[in-house]
């Protein structure tokens, strides 16, 4: 099963750049990466989905090494709204025996004025 | 559109007892996920469901777990002989197809189980 680690929180201003790395060293070679982000009482809501390289959507960037180890969410200009946890998910080869999908401990992102 | 919900929000239950807990996904997502998320920790995967059969259920912790999803909708996850452990939120997901590969996965807002 890919284990994944990520720093436990970080704190950042309103308007910076926040970059979260995960690091999931024993990723399969079908395994995905998502994204997720989960407010208080709230289910994750999703944020990025990648399999390498560089994938941009309107929110967050996601940033994979050619080999794929590691992963980095950047989120660009964040506002206090962006306070959250932020987890990082690795697999997606559902069906596939023993395949569980398997999220980090999360990230806690502070946003202060 | 409606999205994923989870009935009830709250159950509150003695140890030994039995509990069921509800996920009515989106209307035609055939894909259904269950996770458990103790306090200050990321959710762990349960369960599988592509249309009405278990695909994975290698996440279950043990034989008391049990999901079913009779008719590729609704699903319902039953605790038997529940323990003070087993206290935690309970989240359902669903996504339209049947891998999380360019599939969103949508969380519901999860249900959250004490065992007194």
């Amino acid at each position: 099963l890919a284990k994944t680690t990520q720093p436990i929180s970080m704190d950042s201003y309103e308007g910076q750049e926040v970059n979260i790395t995960c690091s999931h060293n024993n990723i399969a070679t079908n395994d995905y990466i998502t994204w997720y982000q989960q407010f208080p009482s709230q289910g994750p809501r999703f944020i990025i989905q990648g399999y390498k390289t560089k994938v941009t959507n309107e929110v967050a960037s996601l940033f994979i090494p050619a080999d794929r180890k590691s992963s980095t969410l950047s989120l660009p200009r964040v506002s206090l709204s962006d306070t959250a946890v932020y987890y990082c998910l690795v697999g997606g080869n559902q069906g596939a025996a023993g395949n569980k999908l398997t999220f980090g401990g999360g990230t806690r992102v502070l946003v202060k004025p | 559109g409606a999205g994923v919900s989870q009935t009830p929000s709250n159950k509150v239950t003695e140890k030994g007892k039995y509990v069921e807990l509800r996920c009515d996904p989106i209307s035609g997502h055939t894909a259904l996920y269950w996770y458990r998320q103790s306090l200050g920790q990321g959710p762990e995967f349960l369960i599988y469901f592509q249309g009405t059969g278990a695909a994975d259920d290698s996440g279950l912790p043990n034989d008391r777990f049990f999901a079913v999803r009779p008719e590729g909708s609704v699903s319902t996850l039953k605790i038997q002989r529940t323990e003070r452990g087993d206290s935690a939120v309970y989240l359902c997901a669903s996504s339209l197809g049947p891998s999380i590969m360019g599939n969103e996965q949508f969380f519901g807002p999860g249900t959250r189980l004490t065992v007194l």
